[in-house]
């Protein structure tokens, strides 16, 4: 596609439920970056993938969270049992190589 | 880890006047990236420039340019002749290089007005 899209725009889930965010990048764009964006805050770095394999994964917070791209393009950031605290946007970019990337629009997730 | 630290949580500008954002940084890499990310209520982050840390000479982009001051760790925005599409957060982020993670560091962004 033209740009990366992130589905759903929005989501609203009970305290303790399973997640899905999906992350659609640019076509050809090899690296891909998930991104978790707090109310007031900067983008903080979850995780990043080269192809297929997460070349970086420091930044993902506990075991609850996971990421996973299996053809090397769509990626989805899956959390499990789900905590107040993960309410934030959830943002991914795309590169070709690594570089600078090109964003979506986010997913804003809120956990009731 | 690296820190990027953004002083101001809110600017203000006349329309067609002159602002420049703040950012200061913290890093014992001597090779990096620097860059100014626009964020409108979309959320979509919008690359506005970018600065490598090799080149002395700072960048620009139209009414947009950077003061890279490369000892003071600073690298400052200027947006020339702001216009109403101006207004949106901008934040400041640090890439490391390659070899070392390749993530980006944000700092908290400053909240731009422009005034009609």
């Amino acid at each position: 596609g033209a740009g990366v899209s992130q589905t759903p725009s929005n989501k609203v889930t009970e305290k303790g439920k399973y997640v899905e965010l999906r992350c659609d990048p640019i076509s050809g764009h090899t690296a891909l970056y998930w991104y978790r964006q707090s109310l007031g805050q900067g983008p903080e770095f979850l995780i990043y993938f080269q192809g297929t394999g997460a070349a970086d994964d420091s930044g993902l917070p506990n075991d609850r969270f996971f990421a996973v791209r299996p053809e090397g393009s769509v990626s989805t950031l899956k959390i499990q049992r789900t905590e107040r605290g993960d309410s934030a946007v959830y943002l991914c970019a795309s590169s070709l190589t690594g570089g600078t990337g090109t964003f979506g629009s986010g997913t804003r997730l809120t956990v009731v | 880890a690296q820190t990027v630290t953004q002083s101001q949580p809110e600017m203000s500008v006349q329309e067609a006047e002159t602002v420049t954002l703040s950012c200061t940084y913290d890093t014992s890499e001597s090779d990096y990236y620097l860059f100014w990310y626009k964020q409108p209520p979309s959320r979509q982050m919008i690359l506005v420039i970018r600065q490598e840390a090799y080149k002395q000479q700072n960048a620009t982009e139209n009414r947009f340019s950077v003061n890279f001051q490369k000892a003071a760790k600073s690298f400052s925005l200027k947006i020339s002749d702001s216009q109403l599409g101006d207004a949106a957060m901008y934040f400041c982020a640090y890439r490391s290089p390659f070899n070392t993670g390749n993530q980006f560091y944000f700092g908290t962004g400053t909240s731009l007005t422009v005034i009609p």
